[in-house]
């Protein structure tokens, strides 16, 4: 059964350096998301994705965030500079269509130190 | 007020009990209604899918959609051990492309 997967699956960064989660979406997909999850909160939408560029993104996703699909299966998201309270899990999603259900990867954590 | 209110729980039952698991939601715009399970640091895995309002079944799961009250709700017959996880409502938003989760209600099924 297709899956997303996501790499690495623990990441651990200093505050202030550039981080880059990665994912591969299920292939026949067209759309792509980041949620985060912070440790005991719910899960929460970053941006959403298609055709190359963003179509939706929440008030969290802010400059230092951005995403890019750089070749045709895999879909990152880069945070310029971290700080301490990005710390979280990161799930990247993807589903076939505009209004279909998404399905979700294992998640990235990352610890920013 | 939230998007989606969802109570954390915890909830313990003995197995073979029915459970019942609920979300309200702020918007009558909202259109597609989803339940995750969520074992723990994984990712969530979704289980049911409506968009009308009423109920749908698959195997020992019922998902029940009422928008005249913005209320939805997820039934677990015969449950068992393994479905003890986290259980997430979720929503679109306006655009459909969106989605808001609830909290999560933590479900432990006890053998």
């Amino acid at each position: 059964e297709p899956e997303v997967t996501q790499t690495p699956s623990h990441q651990v960064t200093q505050m202030g350096q550039e981080v880059i989660l990665r994912c591969v979406p299920i292939s026949n997909h067209l759309y792509f998301y980041w949620y985060r999850q912070i440790l005991g909160q719910k899960v929460e939408f970053l941006v959403s994705f298609y055709n190359n560029e963003i179509s939706e993104k929440s008030e969290i996703f802010d400059d230092q965030f951005s995403v890019e699909r750089p070749d045709g299966s895999n879909f990152t998201l880069k945070i310029r500079s971290t700080k301490l309270e990005d710390s979280a899990m990161y799930f990247c999603a993807s589903s076939m269509d505009y209004y279909n259900e998404q399905f979700f990867g294992p998640g990235t954590r990352l610890t920013v130190l | 007020q939230k998007e989606v209110e969802q109570d954390p729980g915890p909830l313990s039952v003995p197995e073979g009990a029915i459970v019942s698991l609920n979300c309200t939601y702020s918007n009558s715009a909202f259109q597609y209604f989803m339940w995750y399970r969520q074992y723990s640091r994984k990712g969530p895995e979704l289980l049911m899918y409506t968009y009308s309002s009423g109920n749908k079944e698959d195997g020992r799961f019922t998902a029940q959609v009422d928008k005249s009250s913005k209320y939805i709700s997820l039934f677990i017959r015969d449950s068992q051990p393994s479905d003890s996880a986290t259980y997430l409502c979720a929503t679109n938003s306006n655009t459909g492309n969106q989605f808001y989760f609830g909290t999560g209600t933590s479900l432990t099924v006890i053998p």
